[in-house]
């Protein structure tokens, strides 16, 4: 268990809905990161949060936004929803992630997203 | 931006011999390469990491090679046992602890008894 928390487990909706995946981290870990996980485009790196304020983008698409509340939770936001959506999210957490090299993440155990 | 490349995609070794994963990457800014071990059904867990000061760094039976000149590193595994059988995942950073990781496509072990 790498005490990092995501809700929920599984979610399914249809094309052109809006969801909302939710994310705890680490106790004490301020750095969150999003990474989506399909099949044909592997592990990709979405977006990190450090302290509340955004810190790096990858590759999120516009319909996808992202933020962290004070208690340090985060929430990633998917809105007009395709097919090809369909995919497992992380949430990843690290002590670090202001300014240093060297920032172990740790990943929580996913949101299965099924669009259909 | 980063590109990593992973090989092979599968490997199958007979339980007790060793496993060797290689990965290669682009940016020569890179500085910090992290392995994870994926089950079915979870999340990626990180079991070493190698920093580009260092050029080899074990775990019991796990060690990581990093060759900077080359621009490549290896996971290693020796006397293999069922519960290896996973997919495990290179990655690399730029460092400054801003970006995110960039991953290879994943090489699933299959350890046959």
């Amino acid at each position: 268990d790498s005490g990092v928390t995501q809700t929920p487990k599984h979610l399914i909706t249809a094309t052109g809905q809006r969801v909302t995946l939710r994310c705890s981290p680490r106790s004490g870990d301020l750095s969150v990161y999003w990474y989506q996980q399909s099949l044909d485009q592997g592990l990709q790196f979405l977006i990190q949060y450090y302290n509340g304020e955004e810190r790096a983008k990858g590759n999120i698409l516009e319909r996808f936004s992202a933020q962290q509340f004070p208690d340090l939770h985060s929430e990633l936001n998917l809105s007009s929803l395709e097919l090809g959506d369909s995919a497992l999210y992380f949430c990843a957490s690290s002590s670090l992630g202001g300014g240093s090299s060297y920032n172990e993440q740790f990943f929580g155990p996913g949101t299965r997203l099924t669009v259909l | 931006g980063e590109n990593v490349e992973q090989h092979p995609s599968t490997l199958s070794v007979q339980e007790g011999d060793s496993a060797v994963i290689k990965c290669t990457y682009s940016d020569s800014a890179s500085n910090y390469f992290p392995w994870y071990k994926q089950e079915l059904g979870k999340g990626p867990q990180l079991i070493i990491d190698i920093r580009s000061n260092v050029g080899e760094k074990k775990d019991q039976r796990i060690a990581v090679t990093l060759n900077k000149t080359a621009k490549h590193f290896s996971l290693h595994i020796t006397e293999t046992q069922p519960e290896d059988s996973a997919v495990y995942f290179c990655a690399a950073n730029s460092g400054g602890g801003a970006d995110g990781l960039t991953f290879g496509k994943g090489t699933h072990l299959i350890i046959q008894p």
